[in-house]
């Protein structure tokens, strides 16, 4: 059973648009959610992360919307750029009290690809 | 930012044969490390939590004594699969929390089973 769904497994954008990345989760007791980004033969890198008392994070180029009720986040990247070209991994985990178990659930991921 | 080095990036064994994965955190002392496994196209599959000084915690399905973990000190943990065959070929990555950060991951090893 799937916990956290990108029903996307790609997307491809043009330079300088908007890449909007979805995600939905089903479990009620994930209450922090991060953005991850894979580039081949690489490990995840941290992007960006949501507590679930906030409704919007934004980082730079980057911004996480959370919807609790339709369980639902998304990932906004403004303007896209080539090298934004990788799979994005959303996770959630169940607590997010700084105690060192830390555990992810992650979804399948989706590539974005950003034309020049 | 923290650093989580893993070794070997990529290794091809025979069936039957032992592999030892390392994972360093370069800049912090983890306390506990993760291990994940991931098939393509699929989701990063949590395996175990290797906690320093004490037994790895091991995700439902996973087998204990063919997933050895080892996390000897604040800096190290290893994993070794044991007895490996084709169907444990995947990619595996480790991860660790730097203390007040996301998680931070390794590179990953891309493990081959003849």
């Amino acid at each position: 059973d799937q916990q956290v769904k990108q029903n996307s497994p790609s997307l491809s954008v043009q330079e300088g648009r908007i890449s909007i990345l979805n995600c939905d989760y089903t479990n009620s007791m994930f209450d922090y959610f991060l953005w991850y980004k894979k580039y081949p033969a690489e490990g995840p890198t941290f992007l960006i992360s949501i507590s679930s008392i906030k409704d919007k994070n934004e980082d730079g180029r980057f911004t996480v919307f959370l919807n609790k009720s339709a369980k639902h986040l998304s990932l906004h990247i403004v303007p896209s750029q080539p090298g934004d070209s990788a799979v994005y991994f959303c996770a959630a985990s169940g607590s997010n009290s700084g105690g060192s178990n830390y555990k992810l659930t992650f979804g399948k991921g989706t590539l974005l690809t950003v034309n020049p | 930012g923290a650093v989580v080095s893993q070794h070997p990036s990529w290794v091809i064994c025979k069936s039957g044969t032992s592999v030892k994965i390392e994972c360093r955190s370069l800049d912090f002392q983890a306390t506990t490390m993760f291990w994940y496994r991931q098939f393509p196209k699929q989701s990063l599959m949590l395996m175990a939590t290797s906690n320093e000084g004490s037994k790895a915690t091991y995700e439902q399905g996973v087998e204990k004594d063919k997933f050895l973990i080892n996390h000897a000190s604040l800096t190290l943990s290893t994993l070794t699969v044991t007895s490996a065959h084709p169907e444990d070929s995947s990619f595996y990555i480790c991860s660790a929390r730097a203390p007040g950060a996301a998680l931070h991951f390794g590179n990953g090893t891309r493990l081959t089973v003849t």
